[in-house]
């Protein structure tokens, strides 16, 4: 069981927009940064969003991350083939000292 | 360019020691702010965030696991060290290293992950 909450799956036609929430508490996304990840099978993990909003060099502008209170998103416009797969939000957390995650969220692209 | 690799065996039978090691370049973990973080992840599981270790030798550890996990690591070799004890089918699982830092600082990057198996 994640500390993080995320809904299982997502999935939308190609050009759609697609929105990947998280849900936390005030000791984690509530007082803390959230960040997101992408992990394609059989590859590394992936940086996409950083600091609630910030993106990476590299990571295109279709990509958003939003943070309100204890819940962030990840929206995903103008979907693409290649968006298949899963997303994780993750946070630290004050009460464990350390970082947790969210269960993932599969996102196919029909 | 910042890379990290883990290593480790393959395959471990139940109650042993699992010790992987994750060798990287590019970065100092004795710089400020500076630390590599272990995470796993079951098959068909969630990410789960196990353990880092801290620039100034400061280690943390996931209350779950914290009984089980030792990190370490070897700055003169690049190498930060994680040991689990008492390895148990349930451990199975890819398991990654990555840069990291505290609360405001992301895991980027991350290795290829190693693929552990528990079994007799």
């Amino acid at each position: 069981q994640s500390v993080l909450t995320q809904s299982p799956s997502a999935s939308g036609t190609p050009g759609q927009r697609v929105t990947i929430s998280c849900s936390g508490s005030s000791s984690n996304i509530g007082n803390n940064y959230v960040y997101w990840y992408q992990h394609l099978p059989g590859a590394a993990p992936r940086l996409l969003i950083y600091k609630n909003i910030q993106r990476p060099s590299g990571v295109p502008d279709r990509l958003s991350g939003s943070k309100s209170g204890t819940s962030a998103s990840l929206a995903i416009s103008g979907l693409r083939s290649e968006d298949e797969a899963d997303y994780y939000c993750a946070s630290w957390d004050d009460n464990v000292s350390g970082w947790v995650f969210g269960g993932g969220t599969k996102v196919t692209v029909l | 360019q910042v890379t990290l690799r883990e290593s480790g065996p393959a395959l471990v039978e139940p109650t042993q020691t699992l010790t992987l090691t994750c060798t990287f370049s590019g970065f100092s973990i004795t710089t400020s702010g500076m630390c590599v973080t272990w995470i796993r992840q079951p098959p068909g599981k969630a990410l789960e965030w196990l353990a880092f270790i801290d620039w100034e030798d400061d280690k943390h550890y996931s209350p779950s696991l914290k009984t089980r996990l030792t990190i370490s690591k070897d700055t003169s070799k690049n190498q930060v060290i994680l040991k689990m004890t008492n390895m148990d089918p349930a451990d199975t699982g890819t398991y990654y290293c990555a840069r990291s830092g505290y609360s405001s600082s992301p895991f980027d990057p991350w290795g290829q992950g190693t693929l552990v198996t528990v079994s007799s």
